[in-house]
């Protein structure tokens, strides 16, 4: 049980376009997502917390108009990179709680590579 | 300004030695502790946890001690094996509000057959 699975796992695209990732708790209805990025030999930062049906609250520092979290239902949330440039690349992973439940369950991450 | 600390970038251990990876965290307001296992372009697998109001949580092979008037706390793996190899990552957490963790810096384990 508990399963998150991320897509795609890896995506190339070019600078200035915008890139969509899925987020999906299989086998439980997650009211709280979280997403994460990390650069090589990193930390996991997070990056902002959604739940369902509100807006997500950003990080100190995220830009809230380029990465786009939507939270529309229990078992699924998106990130959509706006206008991706080449320092966006990084691995962005999520993971999701249950509700009325703390603990964190980590989807497999995607690759982002902007040209 | 990063409240969860790992020193510790890199650790090489022997075959069946004990491996133990560091953590310091510098927020007192944190009271729930994880530790994960992560290889390169995959997601954090969870290990073991302890809460505040313990000292030390066991499962298996890998131990945890917190010390909370040091904000330390160590994650303990005997015997190591190869397998163990991969990125150690420790998070904290406050459980109130949206339980969100603080990742650590990780420290790469390699344990040499």
């Amino acid at each position: 049980g508990a399963v998150v699975s991320q897509h795609p796992s890896w995506v190339i695209c070019k600078s200035g376009t915008s890139v969509k990732i899925e987020c999906r708790s299989l086998d439980f209805q997650a009211t709280t997502m979280f997403w994460y990025r990390q650069f090589p030999k990193q930390s996991l930062m997070l990056m902002a917390t959604s739940n369902e049906g509100s807006k997500a609250t950003y990080e100190q520092g995220v830009e809230k108009d380029k990465f786009l979290i939507n939270h529309a239902s229990l078992t699924l949330s998106t990130l959509t990179v706006t206008s991706a440039h080449p320092e966006d690349s990084s691995f962005y992973i999520c993971s999701a709680s249950a509700t009325g439940g703390s603990e964190q369950f980590f989807g497999p991450g995607t690759r982002l590579t902007v040209l | 300004d990063q409240q969860v600390k790992q020193n510790s970038p890199s650790l090489s251990v022997q075959e069946g030695r004990i491996s133990i990876l560091n953590c310091d965290y510098t927020n007192s307001m944190f009271d729930y502790f994880l530790w994960y296992k992560k290889y390169p372009a995959e997601g954090p697998t969870f290990l073991i946890s302890i809460s505040s109001i313990k000292d030390k949580n066991e499962d298996g092979r890998f131990t945890v001690f917190l010390n909370k008037s040091a904000k330390h706390l160590s994650l303990h793996i005997v015997p190591s094996q190869p397998g163990d190899s991969a990125v150690y990552f420790c998070a904290a957490s406050v459980t109130s509000g949206t339980y969100k963790y603080i990742f650590g810096t990780g420290t790469r384990l390699k344990v040499l057959a």
